[in-house]
Formats: structure tokens, C-alpha cells, sequence
């Protein structure tokens, strides 16, 4: 079954310094592989997701994320935070049909 | 974009009651429904799998005879928790899966059990 480990369960930036949120994938490579927003008390907001179509992935609100196969990883980033960036973080990948199996969470947060 | 809309949004009951929420794809058809549970602060946690017209595939931990799961149709899913009590409380979300992978989640619903 897939699975995901999200590094560091909360980080914290400054306003206009980079963003890095970590995710790396259990050793078989999945289909599809998703980060997702979540701001307080709301649903869930995708950000990207990677098809294979290509490995460097941009998304919403001026994150991206890069597939690593030879480090397994699936790392978001965005050049510069934004207090609204402020938020949970789910790294998700997802078999052919089957759900999509969340990673705990990074909490991010933005100072000014 | 697709569209799945989650109703209620919150709900609050007395123990022992029972809440129905549904969930509801409005421009395709949604071949497969997954309910998630969340509490505070921690992660969504998968509770089933159901695809239309085929019993519910629950996760292991997760009770069938109190989440009841419905799939009658392409386009509506129900998770009914039945006898709620308040370890019960929590954030419910659906996702919907449609032809080509796609998938969408409603907006969740809090669900309070007093």
C-alpha cells in the first residue's frame, strides 16, 4: 500500500523567505501523487498534483513540487511565503482507483 | 471544475441520535465515494470505500454497523453514524471519483455530538 512520510510536522518562515514542505513516498512509485491546502475549518484545497507527465509540478498560489525518483521524494516549495500561506499541508499519493492515503500534516506557519 | 457538494456543513445532536450526511457529485458521475474522518489537529484518516450499487468497503478499525455507508446512485452517497456518542465528534469529508482519476472533496462537515 502507498504511503507517505511528511517531515517536520510544523515549520515556521518569515514573510518572503522560502517555503520548503517535505514529503517522500514509500519505495514504489505511486500513479499520482497530490499536495492539498487546508486553512482552518475548511475542506481540502488542492495545490498540485504530479501524473508523470513531468517531474517538476507547479501549482496554485505559486507552489511547486519536484518528483525525485532516486530520493523518492516530493518536496513543496515556494520562493517566497505569504502571510495568507499560513495553513496545513497534506502530501497524498494515490493508486490507480484507490483513495488517495494522507501523510500527517506540516502546520506552516508565517511570521511578518 | 467538477463540483461535490457535502451537506450539512456542521451539524450538532444529542448521544445516541443519528446523522445522515450526504454527499453529491453535480456534473459527473461519481463511480467511487471515499469518507474520510478527521480530528483536530491530526490528518484525514480513510473510513471506506464504496462504488455504486456494491456494499462498502470499510477500513480496518472502522465500525460498519455504525457508519453506515450508502452508494444507491452515480451521483449521491450518504454516511449515516448511527447511535452517535460525543467520541464521535469530528470533521467528515467525501471525495468523489470520477472517469480518468479525477477526483473532488467536499467541503466536510462538523459533526458535534453532545
Amino acid at each position: 500500500a502507498q504511503s507517505v512520510t511528511q517531515l517536520g510536522s510544523h515549520v515556521s518562515v518569515s514573510e518572503g523567505a522560502l517555503v520548503l514542505l517535505r514529503c517522500n513516498y514509500s519505495s514504489s512509485v505511486p500513479p499520482y501523487l497530490f499536495w492539498y491546502v487546508q486553512y482552518p475549518n475548511q475542506g481540502l484545497q488542492l495545490l498540485l498534483k504530479y501524473t508523470s507527465a513531468a517531474t517538476l509540478v507547479k501549482g496554485i498560489n505559486g507552489f511547486e513540487a519536484e518528483f525525485k525518483k532516486s530520493e523518492t521524494s516530493f518536496h513543496l516549495t515556494k520562493p517566497s511565503a505569504h502571510m495568507s500561506d499560513a495553513a496545513e499541508y497534506f502530501c497524498a499519493p494515490r493508486g490507480a482507483g484507490t483513495a488517495l492515503i494522507f501523510g500527517k500534516g506540516t502546520t506552516l506557519s508565517v511570521s511578518s | 471544475g467538477a463540483v461535490v457538494s457535502q451537506h450539512p456543513s456542521w451539524v450538532i445532536c444529542k448521544s445516541g441520535t443519528s446523522v445522515k450526511i450526504e454527499c453529491r457529485s453535480l456534473d459527473f458521475q461519481a463511480t467511487t465515494m471515499f469518507w474520510y474522518r478527521q480530528f483536530p489537529k491530526q490528518s484525514l484518516m480513510l473510513m471506506a470505500t464504496s462504488n455504486e450499487g456494491s456494499k462498502a468497503t470499510y477500513e480496518q478499525g472502522v465500525e460498519k454497523d455504525k457508519f453506515l455507508i450508502n452508494h444507491a446512485s452515480l451521483t449521491l452517497s450518504t454516511l449515516t453514524v448511527t447511535s452517535a456518542h460525543p467520541e464521535d465528534s469530528s470533521f467528515y469529508i467525501c471525495s468523489a471519483g470520477g472517469i480518468g482519476e479525477k477526483l473532488f472533496f467536499g467541503s466536510g462537515t462538523q459533526l458535534s455530538v453532545l
